[in-house]
């Protein structure tokens, strides 16, 4: 069965700090995979997405970036953090034919 | 890029059906209609997914207008645990089948 594995769960950084948060899926090859944020109380926004090794999409600009390095891991990343950066990541993965996205547990990023 | 309408916040009585509406006027013709909901501090979770005909599976019903243009998820029986925000959603074919997520509906059920 399929399953997606995303970590740390929480996570508390210093602004200025570098971020690197990592998502993998297991039991499919070439999925779709994505990263949404959602800030406190608010709706889910797409940040990137993914068709393949190496192809990235951003859907908005940010102080984020994203990069694919194997089929099944997408990894987030930042070089410095903004306190605008806090919220729940979350990565989500689906198959090249239009059925159910799974979503991993997200990770709590709090930027102090 | 097609978007949803959904009501900011519904209510129900545990063990009514429950009826949350979703208005998509601009749909394309290849956009499948999804619905997910999420629970709190938790990833959204699939609920169902339809193109045009009526849609059943064990945890909800989809209808969907013969014009496409709106579209009701139905719990037959709500529970506490059916408590969340429900998200109507159009995924539009492309190789990238994006989920764009609205504000969507949050639930409250009453015992």
């Amino acid at each position: 069965s399929q399953t997606i594995h995303q970590w740390p769960a929480t996570l508390v950084q210093p602004v200025g700090s570098p971020l690197s948060l990592e998502c993998t899926v297991e039991g499919t090859s070439n999925p779709n995979l994505y990263w949404y944020r959602q800030a406190a109380g608010r709706g889910l926004q797409l940040l990137f997405y993914s068709v393949g090794i190496g192809q990235i999409s951003s859907e908005v600009p940010q102080n984020l970036s994203a990069s694919r390095p194997q089929d099944r891991q997408f990894i987030l990343s930042s070089k410095k953090l903004l306190l605008s950066d806090s919220g729940f990541y979350l990565c989500a993965w689906k198959g090249v034919e239009n059925t159910e996205a799974f979503f991993g547990q997200g990770t709590r990023l709090t930027v102090v | 890029d097609a978007k949803t309408t959904q009501p900011n916040s519904m209510e129900s009585n545990e063990e009514e059906p429950v009826h949350l509406p979703c208005n998509h006027s601009t749909i394309s013709g290849t956009d499948y209609i999804h619905w997910y909901r999420q629970l709190p501090s938790q990833g959204p979770e699939y609920v169902i997914h339809g193109l045009t005909s009526n849609v059943n599976n064990r945890m909800a019903s989809l209808a969907i207008a013969e014009d496409r243009k709106s579209s009701t998820l139905i719990l037959h029986r709500a529970t506490l645990r059916d408590a969340a925000v429900y998200y109507c959603i159009l995924s539009w074919m492309d190789s990238s089948y994006k989920l764009i997520f609205g504000s969507g509906t949050r639930l409250l059920v009453r015992p």
